[in-house]
């Protein structure tokens, strides 16, 4: 059983599109993260929600929507897609907010054409 | 804000020789985490080794250790009898403080294993 897993792993769409990542943790995890690694690398975290309540939410485009259905689950939605928004976008969770160690899923690679 | 600083951007060792990579940060808080993450060509982040600043002993992990320097703000990762499979890239990272919930990634050391 994968702990973290994303959906989808790949995706390739046009600019101005409207695309989802799904992100599910079965490690019974109370927070949930977003982050995005850029082309050179660079891991940055966007949104965090703990027990579903956002309690993170860095500087990000409101194109970018984070939402957590119940404490498991946190996707992502983007809206108007841009070229710059390609990235390998990653969730992770950690036991409970500041508790340090995050477990991450392996990416979902979104590139814009 | 914390930052956390990687100073090399690449580096490479042979086969069963020892390897560091360094790492510096930048925090005033007295209490935090600080990690190594490797991320190998498959994308996955793993994590390596933890150490709580309030510990004193250096955290060890099979072939990794670190050293933990608190007033220097310097936390180095050592790779013993380097394998193949340490073939990476590995990220130091921060979290406490303001920052507490959060990591705060280096830029990353892309580690290269010889045969």
């Amino acid at each position: 059983d994968t702990a973290v897993s994303q959906t989808p792993k790949y995706l390739v769409t046009q600019m101005g599109n409207d695309k989802s990542i799904k992100c599910e943790q079965n490690l019974g995890h109370d927070t949930m993260y977003w982050y995005k690694q850029d082309s050179k690398k660079f891991l940055k975290i966007m949104f965090s929600y703990n027990n579903k309540e956002l309690i993170i939410n860095e500087t990000v485009p409101n194109r970018f929507s984070p939402k957590s259905p119940d404490k498991a689950h946190l996707n992502l939605h983007i809206n108007s897609l841009e070229l710059g928004d390609s990235a390998v976008y990653f969730c992770a969770s950690s036991q409970r907010q500041g508790h340090g160690e995050l477990f991450f899923g392996e990416g979902s690679r979104l590139t814009v054409l | 804000a914390q930052t956390v600083t990687q100073s090399q951007p690449e580096m490479s060792v042979q086969e069963a020789e020892t390897v560091t990579l360094s790492c510096t940060y930048d925090t005033s808080e007295s209490n935090y985490y600080l990690f190594w993450y490797k991320q190998p060509p498959s994308r996955q982040m793993i994590l390596v080794i933890r150490q709580e600043a309030y510990k004193q002993q250096n955290a060890t992990e099979n072939r990794f250790s670190v050293n933990f320097q608190k007033a220097a703000k310097s936390f180095s990762l050592k790779i013993s009898d380097s394998q193949l499979g340490d073939t990476a890239m590995y990220f130091c990272a921060f979290s406490g403080g303001t920052s507490y919930g959060k990591l705060t990634f280096g830029q990353g050391t892309i580690l290269t294993v010889h045969p």
